[in-house]
């Protein structure tokens, strides 16, 4: 079975401050990854995937096989980032959907 | 363009009463998804459909029926509905699965509720 995990559902941290946003999955195969973000009163929409290995309004995310891991960093967290962030699996033309992690940066 | 819209937004139903969730992509995409979201969950897909006349379960199909007649509309059916639908609904398309270019659009939601 393909799982994600999102071990934390709320985060805050103050702004300038790092953040990390956790997941991890189960796959048995070559894992396809992304991160998805909901700001507050829009649409889900996609942040990152691990196959473009982009940065993206300052985020980045390393796939780790060994850990099972794909886990979103910020060096420096700005207000704009709270929000919704939901990591996702994809195999063959599957969706997994991690419970998400609130994002809150604190003034 | 619209990109992904769906109608109708709220919907109250009784139980055992069928309705049709309508998902419309302007965008020419070939692959359409259904999802539904619980309270404090992530999405579980429900259906897709890899182009017009082909569809496939996803993780949580029991309970729904999709058709895919043309590459712009993707209905999501519900028969009976059962309190256990109720649920926060997305409708997503996107292009082809090459990786490196590959990103699904969602819509707005619909917000279900089957007393």
């Amino acid at each position: 079975a393909q799982r994600v995990t999102q071990p934390e559902k709320l985060l805050s941290v103050f702004k300038g401050a790092p953040v990390e946003l956790k997941c991890n999955y189960s796959y048995s195969g070559s894992p396809e990854l992304f991160w998805y973000v909901q700001y507050s009163r829009q649409r889900l929409q996609l942040l990152l995937r691990h196959i473009s290995r982009e940065s993206i309004k300052g985020f980045t995310a390393d796939l780790n096989k060994g850990e099972t891991s794909f886990h979103l960093k910020k060096p420096f967290a700005q207000e704009e980032d709270s929000a919704m962030y939901y990591c996702a699996l994809m195999t063959g033309n599957q969706f997994y959907f991690g419970t998400g992690t609130s994002l809150t940066v604190i003034p | 363009n619209a990109g992904v819209t769906q109608t109708p937004k709220f919907r109250i139903l009784k139980i055992g009463q069928s309705m049709t969730l309508q998902c419309t992509q302007d965008m020419n995409h070939n692959y359409m998804y259904w999802y539904r979201q619980d309270p404090g969950m992530g999405l579980k897909l429900i259906y897709y459909s890899v182009g017009a006349g082909i569809t496939d379960k996803g993780e949580v199909p029991n309970g729904y029926n999709v058709s895919r007649s043309t590459t712009e509309d993707f209905p999501l059916r519900l028969e009976l509905a059962a309190p256990s639908q109720t649920s926060v609904y997305f409708c997503a398309s996107g292009r082809g699965m090459a990786h490196s270019s590959y990103e699904q659009y969602f819509g707005p939601g619909t917000r279900l509720t089957v007393t």
